[in-house]
């Protein structure tokens, strides 16, 4: 099946900065790659999502971009705030099929 | 409108107990997954009901996990003789189809096998 990996697992920046997070997947087959956002003791949220016939989407501060060759996607949170932290998941899929979760980053943003 | 309801949101039980975990997915949506989530961890894929297909139960980690999906819409999860190991978050997430919908969790079932 699909493997999604995740990095960094802990991410630390101040308010203001930008926070990349990675993920590469295996499965080239894949061509569906959402974020969600989870803070505690709530599921996983929307965010953003990508298919894969787009290289780059923005959405406000928020902004995905994909490299089908390299099978990897990366997440960039622009003018962080605080409550930008929280939880962060990749995933990936294969239409029709289950969608494989990234581990996690837990971003934490400082004032 | 509502979203994706769990109940219970805690379940306590003792260690070699059955439980059962419900979920009420969105309205219309014929997608319904079940992921479990362990302390800090990812979310694992346990298992996928879409329609009326048979359901994807490549997840599940042991004979011990079953899950249903009656009339196309509540789903129970069911674990049989709970072990410690199975103390995890269970979400429940719906989607409107199988092409790539987005997923809609609800807040999940925390269980705690003592």
């Amino acid at each position: 099946g699909e493997n999604v990996e995740q990095h960094p697992s802990t991410l630390s920046v101040q308010e203001g900065d930008s926070a990349v997070i990675k993920c590469t997947y295996s499965d080239s087959a894949s061509n569906y790659f959402p974020w969600y956002k989870q803070e505690l003791g709530k599921g996983p949220q929307l965010i953003i999502d990508i298919r894969s016939n787009v290289g780059e989407k923005k959405d406000q501060r928020i902004a995905v971009t994909l490299n089908k060759t390299a099978k990897h996607f990366s997440l960039h949170i622009t003018e962080t705030q605080p409550e930008d932290s929280a939880v962060y998941f990749c995933a990936a899929q294969f239409s029709g099929y289950a969608l494989n979760f990234g581990k996690g980053t837990s971003l934490l943003v400082t004032p | 409108g509502a979203g994706v309801s769990q109940s219970p949101s805690n379940k306590v039980t003792e260690k070699g107990k059955d439980v059962e975990l419900r979920c009420d997915p969105i309205s219309g949506h014929t997608a319904l997954y079940w992921y479990r989530q362990s302390l800090g961890q990812g979310l694992e894929f346990l298992i996928y009901f879409q329609g009326n297909s048979a359901p994807d139960k490549s997840g599940l980690p042991s004979d011990r996990f079953s899950a249903e999906r009656t009339g196309g819409s509540v789903s129970t999860l069911t674990i049989q003789r709970t072990q410690q190991e199975d103390s995890a978050v269970y979400l429940c997430a719906s989607s409107l189809d199988r092409s790539s919908s987005p997923l809609h969790f609800g807040n999940g079932t925390r269980l705690t096998v003592t």
